[in-house]
């Protein structure tokens, strides 16, 4: 089963650009790679998802390497609020498989 | 945007008893939901993977026949801890995905903190 890998934490400055990493090598061709964040006690939250192009929102960046097994949540400018532990999730029919996620810190 | 209703946000129970926690998808129907654990300061942990009008797929090691899934209607999925017991407080969430939408986000609930006395 595809599983993804994460960094447990990772520490950020903000105003500054933050790169979280996901590895999925066992990737298959139907998954899509979603990322969600979670804040205390609360559920996760969507953040951005993609299949194999590079996809941009008002809250991210979503950089997907040519092979698919690697993918990158870029958050352009770290802020307070985005403190908060990131999931990058592989969702295909009925199938959902994730990691650990990273605990993002970021630093005033 | 679409919205995941979970009910209660927390319950407290006496050990032994019963506990049946709602997820609704209130403005779509959602096929398949999901159910989760999460212990205090761990990761999520996914429990079960249920379909409408279909028994629940569950995760190795999750006891279907202490954590009943019922998935009765595109936009009402129960989970039901059974005779509770102290181990089981945690923090449970579900989430769902639009019908035939898998390429769109999972919308998840806020969580219902469950703790056994």
């Amino acid at each position: 089963d595809a599983k993804t890998t994460q960094p447990n934490s990772m520490e950020s400055n903000e105003e500054e650009p933050v790169h979280l990493p996901c590895n999925h090598s066992t990737i298959s061709g139907t998954d899509y790679i979603h990322w969600y964040r979670q804040l205390p006690s609360q559920g996760p939250e969507y953040v951005i998802h993609g299949l194999t192009s590079n996809v941009n929102n008002r809250m991210a960046s979503l950089a997907i390497a040519e092979d698919r097994k690697s993918s990158t949540l870029i958050l352009h400018r770290a802020t307070l609020r985005d403190a908060a532990v990131y999931y990058c999730i592989l969702l295909s029919i009925n199938m959902l498989t994730f990691g650990g996620g990273t605990r993002l810190m970021v630093k005033p | 945007g679409a919205v995941v209703s979970q009910h209660p946000s927390w319950v407290i129970c006496k050990s032994g008893t019963s506990v049946k926690i709602e997820c609704r998808s209130l403005d779509f129907q959602a096929t398949t939901m999901f159910w989760y654990r999460q212990f205090p300061k761990q990761s999520l942990m996914l429990m079960a993977t249920s379909n409408e009008g279909s028994k629940a797929t569950y995760e190795q090691g999750v006891e279907k026949d202490k954590f009943l899934i019922n998935h009765a209607s595109l936009t009402l999925s129960t989970l039901t801890v059974t005779s509770a017991h102290p181990e089981d407080s945690s923090f449970y969430i579900c989430s769902a995905i639009r019908a035939g939408s898998y390429n769109s986000p999972l919308h998840f609930g806020n969580g219902t903190r469950l703790t056994v006395t």
